[in-house]
Order: C-alpha cells, then sequence, then structure tokens
C-alpha cells in the first residue's frame, strides 16, 4: 500500500520560496508520474505539476515561472519550489501518484504565506 | 486549458437517496476522466479513473459514465459517509484540470 507524506514548513513569509517535500512509501517512485495539487481554503483544487524519475517535468502555465519540481530517487522524496509566494499562494498542498488517474494522495498540509 | 463544469454545484440529498452528478469538459477528452471524493479536512479519494472504472476498494454504489464532453457520477442508495464534496477532473492533457466540486449535503 503506497504511501505518501508531505512535509515542510506551514509559514512562509510574503516574496519568500515555499518548500515542501512528499516521501513514497510502499511503493517505486521510478514507476510512476508524480503530481503536485493544492487548494486554497474553502476552495477547488489546482494541478501545479508532475515530475518522473528520469526528471522530465511539466507544469501548470500560471504558475510556470515560479515553481520547480525535483526528485531524489534515493530518497524516494519529489519536491516543491514555489518562489516570490504571496497570500493568494496559501493552501492545502498535496502530492499524488498517478497510476489510475490521480489514484493515491498524500494527506496534505497546509502552507500559509504570511509576515 | 480544458475548463471543467460539474452541475449542480451543491445537492441535497436523503439517505437512501439515488443521485447524479454531471461535469462537461469544454472539449473533448475522450475517456481521460475522474472523479473524487473530499470530505472536510481530508484529502480527496479517487473513486473512478477512465470515466467508469472503479478505483480498488471503492464501493459498486458510485458508477461513471460518459466520453467526449458529458460525463456522469451517480452514487446509489446514499448512506451518511457519502455526504461530501465531489470533483471531477481531466487528465487527457496538460495542465490537468479540475471541477469546482458539487457539494452534496443531507436533505
Amino acid at each position: 500500500q503506497v504511501q505518501l507524506q508531505e512535509s515542510g514548513p506551514g509559514l512562509v513569509k510574503p516574496s519568500e520560496t515555499l518548500s515542501l517535500t512528499c516521501t513514497v512509501s510502499g511503493d517505486s517512485i521510478t514507476s510512476y508520474y508524480w503530481s503536485w495539487i493544492r487548494q486554497p481554503p474553502g476552495k477547488g483544487l489546482e494541478w501545479i505539476g508532475y515530475i518522473y524519475y528520469t526528471g522530465s517535468t511539466d507544469y501548470n502555465p500560471s504558475l510556470k515561472s515560479r515553481v520547480t519540481i525535483s526528485v531524489d530517487t534515493s530518497k524516494s522524496q519529489i519536491s516543491l519550489k514555489l518562489n516570490s509566494v504571496t497570500a493568494a499562494d496559501t493552501a492545502v498542498y498535496y502530492c499524488a501518484r498517478e497510476r489510475w488517474g490521480l489514484d493515491a494522495w498524500g494527506q496534505g498540509t497546509l502552507v500559509t504565506v504570511s509576515s | 486549458d480544458i475548463q471543467m463544469t460539474q452541475s449542480p454545484s451543491s445537492l441535497s440529498a436523503s439517505v437512501g437517496d439515488r443521485v447524479t452528478i454531471t461535469c462537461r469538459a469544454s472539449q473533448g477528452i475522450s475517456n481521460y476522466l475522474a472523479w473524487f471524493q473530499q470530505k472536510p479536512g481530508k484529502a480527496p479519494e479517487s473513486l473512478i479513473y477512465a470515466a467508469s472504472n472503479l478505483q480498488s476498494g471503492v464501493p459498486s454504489k458510485f458508477s461513471g459514465s460518459g466520453s467526449g464532453t458529458d460525463f456522469s457520477l451517480t452514487i446509489s442508495s446514499l448512506q451518511p459517509e457519502d455526504f461530501a464534496t465531489y470533483y471531477c477532473q481531466q487528465y487527457k492533457s496538460y495542465p490537468y484540470t479540475f471541477g469546482q466540486g458539487t457539494k452534496l449535503e443531507i436533505k
């Protein structure tokens, strides 16, 4: 049974960089695509981007200029960096496996952007 | 980007009812359509992929149909644990996009 666990600071100051890690257990990180998705409080879901273990990525054009997703296969981790954050980036951030669609999700981590 | 539009945005129903939620894509997506259930404070859970295939462990009371631009999720014999928010999502092309959600509430 795959498990995904997001981790990182829960509070980030405006204009700084949001950095999160997703640790994958119970499955090989080299077998699937892995996505980041976010959800502002009380709102809907927004796909941020994906990565494959080879390093291949694609990002949502709405965030592309500010986002970087990377993978560390030795640690079974995928990472998300979002720079120049504003209050609009306050959200729960999820990582997910893409096997049969986005079939497995982490529990999510709330990141608040505030000074 | 492909826009996904769900209807209704909210729905009131009673235990035992059968309900249907619809999802329309702004362009054809074949059957690259998934449905998710989300309860308050929890991560979304995948119910259906490829428009009509149940994820492992999902009860058969959930069913999906459609192809092209029009899709639906039907939940039969509603139970208290089914009251949640439901999202559709297309994965035909990047960026993946979600519907705005349908909140299913107890009448």
